[in-house]
């Protein structure tokens, strides 16, 4: 089957640093994709992991551990902004088809 | 560069009427997803389509349908609405990479329709 958990909501202080969580079961793992969602509205690219480690991004920062089913993404500097939902997306690729698998998604909220 | 469009942006609609939904994908994709995100929920996977043709679908039933155009853009149509329909549907394109890098295209999102079904 498929699973993937992501804490539901997190809190924490603008200029500070923040790690949101994500593991995941699937049958054939093919990548991790990590999207922001500020309420009502679309789903925004932030990274992308395929291969074990830490993908750098500005005060974005995305690692994955393939043998764990386990990712994070690290989010510096907090500021106001950052406040949105963070959705951790899997693509599964049983069968030789390709699907995206979306957590429920941590929404953060940053305080001044 | 234009991004994904939907048209439209709300929409309600009653138990057991039909509706379509329409997605215009980003300049260059070639690849239209459609998801269902219902409040507080991910998005979860109805479909996707590759020239003209259905190529994946996630677990929703028969009454899930849709379509591509030659020109890559894309309808979804929802028979038979239920209460439980009632969700913000996104669409997402994407460009088909083949080969060794197959299935790892991002994707981009549009604004979504917001449906509510009374």
């Amino acid at each position: 089957g498929q699973n993937i958990d992501q804490p539901t909501e997190m809190t924490a202080t603008e200029g500070a640093i923040v790690q949101i969580n994500c593991t995941y079961q699937t049958s054939g793992f093919n990548g991790l994709f990590w999207y922001q969602q500020h309420a009502g509205e679309a789903p925004t690219f932030l990274s992308y992991n395929v291969l074990d480690g830490l993908e750098e991004k500005g005060r974005f920062s995305s690692f994955l551990s393939r043998s764990k089913g386990y990712s994070y993404l690290l989010l510096k500097e907090l500021q106001m902004k950052d406040s949105a939902s963070y959705l951790c997306a899997v693509v599964d690729d049983t069968s030789g088809t390709y699907k995206y698998i979306f957590g429920t998604g941590t929404r953060l909220k940053v305080l001044a | 560069d234009a991004g994904v469009t939907q048209s439209p942006t709300h929409l309600i609609k009653t138990r057991g009427q039909q509706v379509t939904l329409r997605c215009s994908p980003k300049s260059g994709h070639d690849t239209v997803s459609w998801y269902q995100q219902a409040l507080g929920q991910g998005p979860q996977f109805i479909f996707q389509y590759y020239e003209e043709e259905e190529r994946q679908r996630g677990n929703f039933p028969d009454r899930f349908s849709g379509h591509q155009f030659p020109n890559y853009s894309s309808e979804l149509n929802v028979n038979a609405l239920l209460l439980g329909d009632s969700a913000l549907y996104l669409c997402a394109s994407s460009l088909w990479v083949a080969g060794e890098r197959e299935g790892e295209e991002t994707q981009y999102f549009g604004p979504g329709t917001r449906l509510l079904v009374l």
